[in-house]
């Protein structure tokens, strides 16, 4: 089945430091590719996707690039806020009629100003 | 446009009892989803609405049912509550079934706790 994979945390970083949140999946076919973030006492809010090899997801600054040989899809972002803190989801869609995520089990970040 | 509206946000209930959770989807969209995110993880699929009929269902038992109405509102029932049900439920709905992930609003989910 599907599964994805995510770095563990938490994770904390200074104010306009590099992140990198490591993800990679096991699917069948060719999944659609996504990044949540989960701010507290919120839901989940799309906040990047790919959907075929080579792609490029951004949004507020941060990427991330479907990788098909590595199965990885990582987040990066060049400089973090302290509004960045939250908790981010690495997510696949594979096909099928419901079409539903399959997420990792999330990575807390923490900026400090 | 208002977004999806979970309610209650919290709820404790006893171990063998049965709960029903309550979703209003975003309006104009037709499809919802419920996941459940236990404490540390990622949220699970759940099973998934289109058009008041179930079309897709996660590894759940029976005891998880739904329903989904003319207004595309949801509920999600859970009888024979055991503590392992105590999770964050979160509702998500979308524009229609192909949306899946592009499309999803979250709901800030039901925070339920069995004791």
């Amino acid at each position: 089945g599907n599964s994805v994979t995510q770095m563990e945390g938490p994770v904390t970083l200074s104010e306009e430091a590099f992140l990198t949140i490591n993800c990679t999946y096991t699917a069948t076919g060719y999944p659609s590719l996504f990044w949540y973030v989960q701010y507290p006492g919120e839901g989940l809010q799309l906040l990047l996707k790919a959907t075929k090899a080579d792609d490029k997801g951004s949004n507020k600054g941060f990427e991330a690039t479907y990788r098909k040989e590595t199965t990885s899809f990582h987040l990066e972002k060049g400089s973090v806020q302290v509004s960045d803190s939250a908790v981010y989801f690495c997510a696949l869609r594979g096909p099928g009629s419901a079409r539903q995520l399959t997420f990792g089990s999330g990575t807390q970040l923490t900026v400090l100003p | 446009e208002t977004g999806v509206t979970q309610s209650p946000t919290h709820l404790i209930k006893t171990r063998g009892q049965q709960v029903t959770l309550r979703c209003s989807s975003q309006s104009g969209h037709n499809t919802v989803s419920w996941y459940q995110q236990a404490l540390g993880q990622g949220p699970q699929f759940i099973f998934q609405y289109y058009r008041e009929e179930e079309n897709g269902r996660g590894n759940f038992p029976p005891r998880f049912s739904g329903l989904q109405f003319p207004n595309y509102s949801s509920e999600l029932n859970v009888n024979a509550l055991e503590l392992d049900d105590s999770a964050l439920y979160l509702c998500a709905s979308s524009l229609d079934m192909a949306s899946g992930g592009y499309g999803y609003t979250f709901g800030s989910g039901t925070r339920l706790t069995v004791v």
